[in-house]
């Protein structure tokens, strides 16, 4: 079985400040990692991902996380936020061949950047 | 342009009365899911295919069914023995194991 914990249910920010959002997870066999974001009544958007390879990840709109496998966390960072950053972040694991291709999702993390 | 599209944005259900919601993909993935989402809470996997004609329950199936005719479509249904419907509904679809695309969601209500 695969589980995710993200750490921090709210993290509130001013902009330009650096912000980490936490992940750690458990999972019996070799994972894939994602951070997904959702925008109020959206659905979720992919913004990085880990496979394979370099551990340290960058995706889309400045984001990038870091792939500790002693640790087991996936931490997502970004050194400047904007206030349209403001969104809900999941963190989520699969991989191959598990649980027949399910994803777990963590709970979520409410992003809040204020002015 | 590839993606994949839900509908209704909004639907209201009466008491007792079944609904369905649609989710339709063109880009060509072979598995699809369906996930519930209450407000300040996560994903809940409800239903899942890997393929066509093929589908499995996931933690949270009661009251609801899936049907798989065709690759680009994965309707969902709220039977009247879901209790509790009032969630939003996503839809993804993706490689197995890989990441998955979202639709943009459907709102249900219930009057």
């Amino acid at each position: 079985a695969q589980s995710v914990t993200q750490l921090d249910s709210q993290v509130p920010v001013f902009e330009e400040a650096p912000v980490e959002l936490r992940c750690n997870y458990s999972s019996s066999v070799s994972v894939y990692l994602f951070w997904y974001v959702q925008y109020p009544n959206q659905g979720l958007q992919l913004l990085l991902k880990y496979l394979s390879g370099s551990t340290l990840v960058k995706g889309i709109n400045g984001f990038e996380a870091e792939f500790n496998k002693s640790q087991t966390s996936f931490h997502l960072r970004k050194p400047s936020v904007h206030i349209s950053d403001t969104a809900e972040y999941f963190c989520a694991v699969s991989g191959p061949g598990t649980n027949a291709g399910k994803s777990t999702f963590g709970d979520g993390t409410t992003l809040t950047v204020k002015p | 342009d590839g993606g994949i599209t839900q509908s209704p944005k909004y639907l209201f259900r009466k008491e007792g009365q079944n609904v369905t919601l649609s989710c339709e993909q063109n880009l060509n993935h072979d598995a699809m899911y369906w996930y519930r989402q209450d407000p300040g809470q996560g994903l809940r996997l409800i239903y899942y295919s890997q393929i066509v004609n093929d589908f499995q329950k996931g933690d949270i199936a009661e009251g609801y069914s899936v049907s798989r005719e065709k690759k680009e479509s994965f309707p969902l249904t709220v039977t009247s023995a879901q209790k509790n419907p009032t969630a939003f509904y996503l839809c993804a679809s993706g490689a197995r194991g890989e990441t998955q695309y979202f639709g943009p969601g459907t709102r249900l209500l219930v009057l």
